[in-house]
């Protein structure tokens, strides 16, 4: 199994450009989440999606979109990027599994996205 | 907002040393995790303890709540310089499966 999987790894964007960031999960799991990740700050919370077809707000979802493709895949979009908007991206999933908890959740290795 | 606020926020010990870190939360919790992310990578999940239990092992690691203090540490026994990385305590609270992180503790250990 792969695991969670983040496309691309790095990406460098001019202000007011867009990109989807890609997210994809093997394990089968319900719910999937974005969160970005800034020095000092820890993780925040920018979207999730507890199923298929359902999409909540996070704690910091201004200037983000997320399209829940199907039960794998988790897309997060920058309509119009802005420098505040670096930072590193990571996408997770959880769900039970052989060796963890319903409640552990499943990290990528990250999206470095820089906005100049 | 950030519930878990992990104390303290930096820790360099030598190889074979104890490393505690702790934890704190405003808000009622079903579980408390830690997670553990090495330079560059992605998250990585350690231990879960849940709101009735006191205290949990795993390995060489040791996690302790304290519901009526809202707070959590993390032991790291007998440290290895593999042990270098930063640490994040995670809540999660009954109804939903968000987790709210901490801001993350960074060790090193030094061989």
């Amino acid at each position: 199994n792969a695991g969670v999987t983040q496309t691309p790894k790095f990406q460098v964007l001019k202000t007011g450009q867009s990109m989807t960031l890609q997210c994809a999960q093997d394990m089968n799991h319900n719910s999937m989440y974005w969160y970005r990740q800034d020095p000092g700050m820890g993780l925040r919370l920018i979207y999730y999606s507890a199923s298929e077809g359902t999409t909540d707000k996070g704690e910091v979802p201004n200037g983000y979109n997320v399209s829940r493709l199907n039960k794998r895949e988790f897309s997060l979009r920058l309509e119009s990027a802005a420098p505040s908007q670096t930072s590193v991206y990571f996408c997770a999933s959880n769900g039970p599994g052989q060796h963890s908890y319903q409640e552990t959740q499943y990290f990528g290795p990250g999206t470095r996205l820089l906005v100049l | 907002s950030q519930q878990g606020e992990e104390d303290p926020q930096a820790l360099s010990i030598q190889e074979g040393e104890n490393a505690t870190m702790n934890c704190s939360y405003k808000t009622s919790i079903n579980n408390l995790q830690w997670y553990r992310q090495n330079s560059g990578r992605g998250l990585v999940h350690l231990i879960l303890i849940r709101s009735n239990e006191r205290e949990k092992h795993s390995g060489r690691l040791r996690v302790t709540l304290d519901t009526s203090k809202k707070s959590s540490s993390l032991l790291i026994t007998a440290s290895r310089a593999a042990d270098t990385a930063s640490y994040f305590c995670a809540t999660g609270v009954y109804g939903n499966n968000r987790l709210a992180f901490g801001k993350g503790n960074q060790v090193v250990v030094i061989p």
